[in-house]
């Protein structure tokens, strides 16, 4: 099945900084990669995410880029905030696999002000 | 936009006994449901899928007698946790798909912290 590896696990930035988070998947037939963000006790929230016909897409400051042959996807966030510090996990799923979720393990991020 | 009810939020029960853990679409048909389990500072592992209608599908080293799973209708899934053990005790999250979302929305439930005592 599908495994979906994520760094780093922990990530401090100073508030303004960029924080940049990188995920690689195994199966080549994945095609669906979104990311979510996770509060302490709370429900992932989609952020952001990307189909695999597209190589980058932005959200004013998230942007996530996509390489298919090497099969890697990054979160990048720019000009950090307080309120950005929470656990960011990165996922995949393919339609031959149910469109099933399989997460990376999480990072957290920490935006020192 | 799509949202999903869980229930309850939180919930303590005795060892040996069962919990149910309900999760209903509220503005749109979950034709899929798929069931998570999040230990502390970990990431969330898929413990099955299921499909209205039909039997749930387990992911490997879920145990099916102990974790079962009801979607007989597009608004309601159900987990019940038999015979909970302290090892069970997690958060459990169930997130939905099917007809009103978009075409690759997930949509998660608030979760139900489950603690075994």
């Amino acid at each position: 099945g599908e495994n979906v590896e994520q760094h780093p696990s922990t990530l401090s930035v100073q508030e303004g900084d960029s924080a940049v988070i990188k995920c690689t998947y195994s199966d080549s037939a994945s095609n669906y990669f979104p990311w979510y963000k996770q509060e302490l006790g709370k429900r992932p929230q989609l952020i952001i995410d990307i189909r695999s016909n597209v190589g980058e897409k932005k959200d004013q400051r998230i942007a996530v880029t996509l390489n298919k042959t090497a099969k890697h996807f990054s979160l990048h966030i720019t000009e950090t905030q307080p309120e950005d510090s929470a656990v960011y996990f990165c996922a995949a799923s393919m339609a031959a696999a149910g469109n099933k979720l399989t997460f990376g393990g999480g990072t957290r991020v920490l935006v020192k002000p | 936009g799509a949202v999903v009810s869980q229930h309850p939020s939180r919930v303590i029960c005795k060892s040996g006994t069962s919990v149910k853990i309900e999760c209903r679409s509220l503005d749109f048909q979950a034709t899929t449901m798929f069931w998570y389990r999040q230990f502390p500072k970990q990431s969330l592992m898929l413990m099955a899928t299921s499909n209205e209608g039909s039997k749930a599908t387990y992911e490997q080293g879920v145990e099916k007698d102990k974790f079962l799973i009801n979607h007989a209708s597009l608004t309601l899934s159900t987990l019940t946790v038999t015979s909970a053990h302290p090892e069970d005790s997690s958060f459990y999250i169930c997130s939905a798909r099917g007809f009103g979302t978009s075409n690759y929305g997930y949509t998660f439930g608030s979760g139900t912290r489950l603690t075994v005592v």
